[in-house]
């Protein structure tokens, strides 16, 4: 069963607005991983933060990580038609390597 | 192009037929993972193997599949008896297994239907 929940399902935005992503899990981590998945490209790394970390950018993508919370969140600025796709959070479990996905966020931008 | 590969892209086939997947990983990544995802759903885990030792199976991993990994390179997942419930996509990653840090890199996927 997948260990995370990301929140909300589905998001429809406009070309240009920020989309914003929620991830939560129940067990500690060492590090948290973002993903996104369109049919042209499969599935990508876009982002990993480590637990002692609060808050990580990339271009237009920032993640934030709450450990007291166990949650994390994946915003996308300035979006594109381009950025339609479903994200994922994912987190190694205990020292195995193997990733642990949320069911993920399907995310539409409308140009 | 030097990504992860698997082959076929699609695979179509009737209940009770064995199936074989392959995946090629990127040449100097020792792991080797597989995930099944259904549709609407984030990937689930399956196995992986460190160099040619298969480290872990998920209880997904039923009697039906067996995957192997025989020179620590290209990995096969087979799939005996295929059931509908077998349909899924099939993805294959790699990674440099130097830490849990680790990037894993995905493959495009086999995407089975079973009829």
């Amino acid at each position: 069963s997948q260990q995370g929940e990301e929140d909300p399902q589905a998001l429809s935005i406009q070309e240009g607005e920020n989309a914003t992503m929620n991830c939560s899990y129940k067990t500690s981590i060492n590090n948290l991983q973002w993903y996104r998945q369109n049919s042209g490209r499969g599935l990508v790394h876009l982002i990993l933060i480590r637990s002692n970390e609060r808050e990580k950018h990339s271009g237009r993508l920032r993640v934030t990580l709450d450990t007291s919370k166990k949650s994390s969140s994946l915003l996308i600025t300035a979006s594109r038609a381009a950025d339609t796709a479903s994200y994922f959070c994912a987190r190694v479990y205990n020292q195995g390597g193997k990733l642990i996905f949320g069911q993920g966020t399907e995310l539409s931008v409308k140009p | 192009d030097t990504g992860v590969s698997q082959d076929p892209r699609h695979k179509i086939t009737k209940r009770g037929q064995n199936v074989t997947f392959r995946c090629d990983p990127i040449s100097e990544h020792n792991r080797l993972y597989w995930y099944r995802q259904t549709l609407g759903q984030g990937p689930e885990f399956l196995t992986y193997f460190q160099n040619e030792a298969q480290l872990e199976k998920s209880r997904l991993l039923s009697d039906r599949f067996s995957a192997e990994r025989p020179k620590g390179s290209f990995s096969t997942l087979e799939i005996q008896r295929t059931e509908q419930g077998d349909s899924a996509m099939y993805l294959c990653a790699s990674g440099d297994g130097t830490s849990v840090v680790e990037t894993q890199y995905f493959g495009p996927g086999t995407r089975l239907l079973v009829l």
